[in-house]
């Protein structure tokens, strides 16, 4: 089954305690995101990638970093957490959003996974 | 800079009865169009989108949403709400990677739908 998997599911943490949630695609997709979800805000962009060894800023990059050292792989990494990085955290990919070709520009969600740290 | 608006919060409905969600978009060229629903617990599904063509889409669900450019509005409509229709519902808007940010889609701040039976 095509799909993306996030771990954790759901992480409680303290202050500082660095961690990492990982994300994986089996669909073979160049280009992968992170979003963080909260309350009447929607969710907002943290990193992207539109391959490997390329990734980007998105809206929301402080406190978090990404790496994309193999296609399949993206992980979130929290250096150094803090409480306001509690949020739902959702990882996604697509195919290469500059090709011309169908679901080139639809992203396939994660189940999310929900960050409490305290 | 893209910006999406879900003017209602919360929305609730009978079971039967149709429905109509709202979404305003902000965008300087011909936007790619998404909405995705979130049941409880659970990750982000696709309704349907809109990248160009016949203006009325149909989604998965029974769901269907009609882009209006003169309005700049996006909105998901479903006949007959069942009562699994329960969800939290977001409108979002890309562009398709023809600009900096690849599939990069800003999210509005959804509508929570309430079935009541």
């Amino acid at each position: 089954e095509a799909q993306v998997t996030q771990n954790p599911r759901y992480l409680i943490t303290v202050t500082g305690k660095k961690l990492t949630v990982t994300c994986s695609q089996n669909m073979n997709h160049e280009y992968m995101s992170w979003y963080r979800q909260d309350p009447g805000l929607g969710l907002r962009q943290i990193y992207y990638s539109m391959n490997v060894e390329v990734t980007d800023k998105g809206d929301v990059p402080e406190g978090y970093k990404v790496s994309r050292k193999e296609k399949r792989n993206f992980p979130l990494i929290l250096e150094s957490p803090s409480p306001n990085q509690t949020s739902l955290y959702f990882c996604a990919s697509s195919p290469n959003p500059y090709r011309q070709e169908l679901g080139a520009n639809v992203l396939t969600f994660g189940a999310g996974s929900r960050l409490t740290v305290l | 800079a893209q910006s999406v608006t879900q003017p209602d919060i919360h929305i609730t409905v009978s079971e039967g009865a149709s429905l109509e969600l709202r979404c305003n978009y902000s965008y300087g060229a011909t936007p790619y169009l998404f909405w995705y629903v979130q049941s409880p617990g659970q990750g982000l599904q696709l309704l349907l989108k809109y990248f160009s063509g016949d203006t009325l889409v149909q989604g998965i669900k029974g769901f269907e949403a009609e882009f209006k450019r003169s309005q700049s509005s996006f909105n998901l409509r479903k006949p007959s709400v069942h009562w699994s229709d329960a969800a939290e519902y977001f409108c979002a808007v890309g562009a398709g990677g023809l600009t900096g940010g690849g599939n990069k889609l800003t999210f509005g701040t959804g509508t929570q739908l309430k079935v009541e039976l």
